[in-house]
């Protein structure tokens, strides 16, 4: 069965610093893809990156990078230059198999806190 | 190029009523997948659609919720008969076949009374 772990419910970071949010991951599928989203206070989900598990490089899209580490089952996303606006609630997600059509599986999440 | 659609956007109901969340996904995208979020429970997944044929419908909760797409464009999700722990935000999300990533509505923030 699936299972995504995100161990960190809380994170502080100092304003234009880089943080890492930890996610690692469970699956017995070779053929899988690993999500972030973000979910400000106003509540809307929004996509930030994409790993797919044949990918050879890590995903990177502008300030977010996903640190895919496929031997320990981790795909951890870093924010470098925290903003302001950064503070919000972020999940991991995993979905197997290839496609848009599959089950996806989210984490529990870890709230972000921006400190100017 | 309008994203996904739900609606209505807030519903108060009373216990015992039937309650009817509704989505439309993005042109093109055959997935739908209703989710619900609450603070204790988190970011649910009830069901999904492929070419608008339910796939997996484990995480349904009880057979008080039930949920249809009769064509490409429209999905609903219905509770009949809606308890208070049935309150939640109900997320619609829509996805291309050969895409990654969803897309998500704005979400429906249901309260039963």
């Amino acid at each position: 069965a699936q299972k995504i772990t995100q161990t960190q419910p809380g994170m502080f970071v100092q304003e234009k610093e880089a943080v890492t949010l930890d996610c690692t991951y469970d699956t017995s599928d070779p053929s899988y893809g690993l999500f972030w989203y973000k979910q400000p206070s106003s509540g809307e989900m929004i996509f930030l990156i994409y790993q797919g598990s044949y990918d050879q490089q890590n995903a990177t899209e502008g300030r977010y990078s996903l640190n895919f580490q496929k031997a320990r089952k981790s795909a951890n996303l870093v924010i470098s230059a925290s903003q302001l606006g950064d503070s919000a609630m972020y999940f991991c997600a995993m979905r197997e198999g290839q496609g848009g059509g599959f089950k996806t599986i989210f984490g529990a999440g870890t709230r972000l806190f921006v400190k100017a | 190029d309008a994203g996904v659609i739900q609606s209505p956007r807030h519903e108060v109901t009373e216990m015992g009523q039937e309650v009817t969340l509704r989505c439309k996904p993005i042109s093109g995208h055959n997935s739908l997948f209703w989710y619900r979020q609450t603070m204790m429970r988190g970011l649910e997944l009830l069901i999904y659609f492929n070419n608008n044929v339910p796939i997996d419908d484990s995480g349904m909760p009880e057979d008080r919720f039930s949920a249809k797409m009769p064509n490409a464009s429209f999905s609903t999700l219905k509770i009949q008969p809606s308890e208070p722990r049935d309150s939640a935000v109900y997320f619609c999300a829509s996805s291309t076949p050969m895409g990654g990533e969803q897309f998500f509505g704005p979400g429906t923030r249901l309260t039963v009374l």
